[in-house]
């Protein structure tokens, strides 16, 4: 499965800023997802990472608060803007391979946890 | 639109005891992907297992198994022989095979399994 190194690990922000996330994989994949998990809660998807077109957000969330990059086939990056304590979570990168099932599966990143004050 | 409920939030099993942790999804689809994601303490999101809708026979990868009923809408995994690096949460999702909400996983809330030594 792909490897994927996402960063800033985590960092502390202050509100009204905006902060970038990182994703790169080891290899090229058609499909990147970004999703939000809040504190305690479960995964919430952002967005569909598309390479050569505008990303596609899922309900809640849009470009303006969360513009998308997707240059190439390896990398993606997510920026949160205007940052409000509210967007305190783990920003998750992860990239969707077919196994020899056919399954859909997902490979993570290890997350950004972001803090805003 | 699918639904993932895990009805319990947190649970804990003595080292080498057995647990089930459970998850019931509701959809319209007949054709669909059900997967346990495992997150320990490091945030890492790794694939425990997977289960394809159409096959009767229940998945399993070492201490891992599942029960899918699917008359039921109910999928639980089991762990055997639990293990200290177990603990983690652990994430029932679902994911449709085709169609516009494919690759696009509906996670449920998440169980924190405690092993206990």
């Amino acid at each position: 499965s792909a490897v994927i190194s996402q960063k800033p690990s985590r960092d502390i922000c202050q509100r009204g800023t905006s902060l970038t996330i990182q994703c790169q994989v080891d290899s090229q994949v058609t499909m990147m997802f970004w999703y939000r998990q809040q504190p305690g809660q479960s995964l919430t998807l952002i967005a569909t990472a598309n390479q050569g077109s505008e990303a596609t957000y899922e309900s809640g969330f849009v470009i303006d608060k969360f513009p998308i990059s997707r240059p190439n086939l390896t990398f993606s990056t997510l920026t949160v803007s205007n940052m409000s304590p509210e967007d305190s979570s783990i920003y998750l990168c992860s990239v969707s391979g077919g196994d020899s099932s056919g399954a859909n599966v997902l490979t993570f990143g290890a997350g950004s946890r972001l803090t805003v004050l | 639109a699918q639904t993932v409920t895990q009805s319990q939030p947190e649970m804990s099993v003595q080292e080498a005891e057995t647990v089930t942790l459970s998850c019931t999804y509701d959809t319209s689809e007949s054709n669909y992907y059900l997967f346990w994601y495992k997150q320990p303490p490091s945030r890492q999101m790794i694939l425990v297992i997977r289960q394809e809708a159409y096959k009767q026979q229940n998945a399993t990868e070492n201490r891992f198994s599942v029960n899918f009923q699917k008359a039921a809408k109910s999928f639980s995994l089991k762990i055997s022989d639990s293990q200290l690096g177990d603990t983690a949460m652990y994430f029932c999702a679902f994911d449709q095979i085709s169609g516009a909400g494919s690759y696009q996983l509906t996670f449920g809330k998440g169980t924190k399994l405690s092993v206990i030594p």
